[in-house]
């Protein structure tokens, strides 16, 4: 079974520029979870989607920050425009449920110079 | 509200000896689940054991075992003969029903583990 799948996996861009993440997740998963992990912390959920539809993004910085499920597999997350203190690693995790264990892709570093 | 602390930013261990990370955590709901993740310096969140609130047991994977005492609200992950593989930091969570209804996972800050040759 294929686990779940981010690109790119390292991206450098400057103040102000767009940047775009991927992820697939693993192949019958109904509900996909972005994280983000600033250096030195724990992983902090940013949005939830339970099929196409947003379960909870009440800590997604919603002035900069936008993602979409289409049909209810992939999902994008966009960051338009970067800070500085967007520098993290975004992770993307996936479940067959909300009430199933999550599986963690390998996540994507971002650094905003 | 829902919280897990860990309090040791890091921590260093002889090879093959044991060690214990600790993992305190806070809520108000009946049935939640606990979890330990590694991260290496590659990335990703690798699962390596998981707690019920209900279990009455401690959970044990290989090397890997979960000192969970309820009364005291503390998960502590206990690795067994350590090995230099072993060297990364640890994540401690805890699974949670929010407002909405849905289950979502709450990370502590981690802990840094050193395996000393």
């Amino acid at each position: 079974e294929a686990g779940v799948a981010q690109s790119p996996r390292y991206k450098i861009i400057e103040k102000r520029q767009s940047v775009a993440f991927w992820c697939n997740p693993i192949s019958g998963h109904a509900t996909l979870y972005w994280y983000q992990q600033i250096l030195g912390q724990g992983p902090k959920l940013l949005i939830q989607f339970q099929n196409n539809g947003v379960v909870d993004d009440s800590q997604l910085p919603k002035d900069r920050f936008s993602a979409e499920r289409l049909k209810g597999v992939d999902s994008t997350l966009k960051i338009q425009p970067a800070k500085l203190e967007d520098s993290a690693v975004y992770l993307c995790a996936s479940s067959l449920s909300d009430r199933s264990w999550e599986f963690f892709g390998p996540g994507t570093r971002l650094t905003v110079l | 509200a829902q919280k897990i602390t860990q309090t040791q930013p890091g921590m260093f261990v002889q090879e093959k000896e044991a060690v214990t990370l600790d993992c305190t955590y806070d809520t108000s709901d009946p049935s939640y689940g606990l979890f330990w993740y590694k991260q290496p310096s590659s990335g990703e969140m690798i699962f390596l054991i998981y707690q019920g609130s209900y279990d009455q047991q401690n959970a044990t994977e290989g090397r890997y075992s979960l000192n969970f005492q309820k009364a005291r609200k503390s998960a502590n992950l206990v690795i067994s003969a350590s090995q230099l593989g072993d060297s990364a930091m640890y994540f401690c969570a805890m699974r949670t029903m929010g407002r909405d209804s849905s289950y979502k996972l709450i990370f502590g800050s981690g802990t840094r583990l050193l395996v000393r040759p």
